[in-house]
């Protein structure tokens, strides 16, 4: 059974353009979580998806950030144009409902 | 809104010593776990502890929960280089899916 995936591992991103990052959950898992960690802190919740329904997006920021899990595919997080603060290890997560919650191995994000 | 502290945020040790990481969190909780991260990585689970009273060990490592006083705690019994990591606890509810609050982390660093 694969783990959660994620990718791209690392993206590289001029300040303006898009990223998009995806996360595939395990096999089975139908709640996905997308976390933010910045350089030496924790990390912080940013939005939690079921297939189609987005159930709590209260960490995510007001403006160029979005996320979706659409029936078919990955969950997706989209960040349009991008600014250095930005920049920071993005993680996903999914888990069963109530279940313990297994993370993917993230993508670092770097704005330049 | 639940909030989790994490004490301290920074220990240096020697090789062979004992010491305990401090967990508080601010609200009923029903599940708390500890992960280790290692610079540039994801996260690695290493206990979850659902219960009021609930203590688990795996190695060097020992993790209590007293959900009374809303307190975790990871003891670390004869240090060695190898455990040099961050350490985060982080603390959900049945109530919130699988959502993570994570403390700001303790970056342990084991001195030979």
């Amino acid at each position: 059974n694969a783990g959660v995936m994620q990718n791209p591992r690392h993206l590289v991103r001029r300040r303006g353009q898009e990223a998009r990052l995806r996360c595939s959950p395990m096999k089975g898992h139908s709640h996905v979580y997308w976390y933010r960690q910045l350089p030496e802190e924790g990390l912080k919740f940013m939005v939690y998806l079921q297939k189609e329904n987005i159930i709590d997006e209260s960490g995510m920021p007001k403006e160029r950030f979005s996320a979706e899990f659409p029936k078919e595919g990955p969950s997706i997080l989209r960040i349009q144009q991008v600014v250095r603060g930005d920049s920071a290890a993005y993680f996903c997560a999914s888990s069963p409902y109530g279940g313990e919650p297994y993370f993917g191995p993230g993508t670092r994000l770097t704005v330049t | 809104e639940l909030k989790v502290e994490q004490n301290p945020l920074f220990l240096s040790m020697q090789e062979g010593k004992n010491y305990t990481i401090y967990c508080n969190y601010s609200t009923t909780s029903d599940r708390l776990y500890w992960y280790r991260q290692d610079p540039g990585k994801s996260l690695e689970s290493l206990f979850v502890l659902l219960s009021n009273g609930a203590v688990k060990q795996e190695g060097r490592l020992m993790a209590s929960l007293d959900t009374k006083a809303r307190l975790s705690t990871l003891h670390i019994t004869a240090a060695v280089h190898d455990l040099s990591a961050t350490y985060f606890c982080a603390v959900g509810s049945e109530t919130s899916g699988s959502r993570l609050t994570f403390g700001e982390g303790t970056q342990l660093t084991v001195n030979p």
